[in-house]
């Protein structure tokens, strides 16, 4: 089945840095999503790409649709405490489910 | 807040048995979807369902299974419980079920199979 391959596994940084996580698969997607999970909760849904090349963003996220249609990333920006949690990047393609990758654990330090 | 509601939060029970679990989708969603989470894997889809007929299966045990009532509600059932199935599931919403719709998470039901 498809699978998308998220890296890094889990990340330490200090308040302020940058951050940046990515997905990779050999199949190609129409769309890709990325979701973060707190503890204890479900994952809520921070960015949605559509269409290859495109660049979105939201607050101090931006996410990009890779051009090949087989990667995504995620950049967050002078990160802050309340940033920590998982971080899933999902895609889908016609007639498939929404495929998730295995996760990225966020610890900020202050 | 997802508008996603399930119940109960928290499940502790044997090997061999039976629960069932509930979830309420955001008003207005017909579609809902189980997910599987354990701690050595990501989010495995289980099944979904579309104005309460199935629409896809992933990959959901024959031990489960689940059904969606008129009300639009959604209930899981695990029987024959190991203890591999400890894990938090999940039930999420879209408005119509198409594959490229935004889904909305419930806050899960933790599951301890001992």
């Amino acid at each position: 089945g498809q699978q998308l391959n998220q890296s890094p596994q889990s990340m330490f940084i200090q308040e302020g840095e940058d951050v940046s996580m990515n997905c990779t698969s050999s199949s190609i997607f129409n769309t890709w999503l990325w979701y973060k999970q707190d503890p204890g909760e479900g994952p809520v849904l921070l960015i949605a790409l559509y269409k290859a090349g495109e660049l979105t963003s939201n607050g101090r996220l931006t996410a990009q649709f890779g051009i090949t249609r087989k990667d995504s990333f995620l950049n967050i920006s002078a990160s802050i405490p309340s940033d920590v949690g998982i971080y899933f990047c999902a895609a889908e393609t016609s007639g498939s489910r929404l495929t998730f990758g295995e996760g990225t654990q966020l610890t900020v330090n202050p | 807040d997802s508008g996603v509601t399930q119940t109960p939060k928290h499940l502790i029970t044997a090997t061999g048995q039976r629960v069932t679990l509930r979830c309420s989708p955001r008003s207005g969603d017909l579609s809902v979807y189980w997910y599987q989470q354990s701690l050595d894997q990501g989010l495995q889809f289980l099944i979904q369902y579309y104005n309460g007929e199935e629409r896809a299966k992933g990959n959901i045990l024959e031990r489960f299974s689940a059904q969606q009532f008129p009300d639009l509600h959604s209930e899981l059932n695990l029987s024959s419980l190991e203890l591999g199935d400890s894990a938090l599931y999940f039930c999420a919403s879209s408005p119509r079920g198409f594959t490229n719709e935004k889904l909305f998470f419930g806050s899960g039901t933790q599951l301890s199979v001992l």
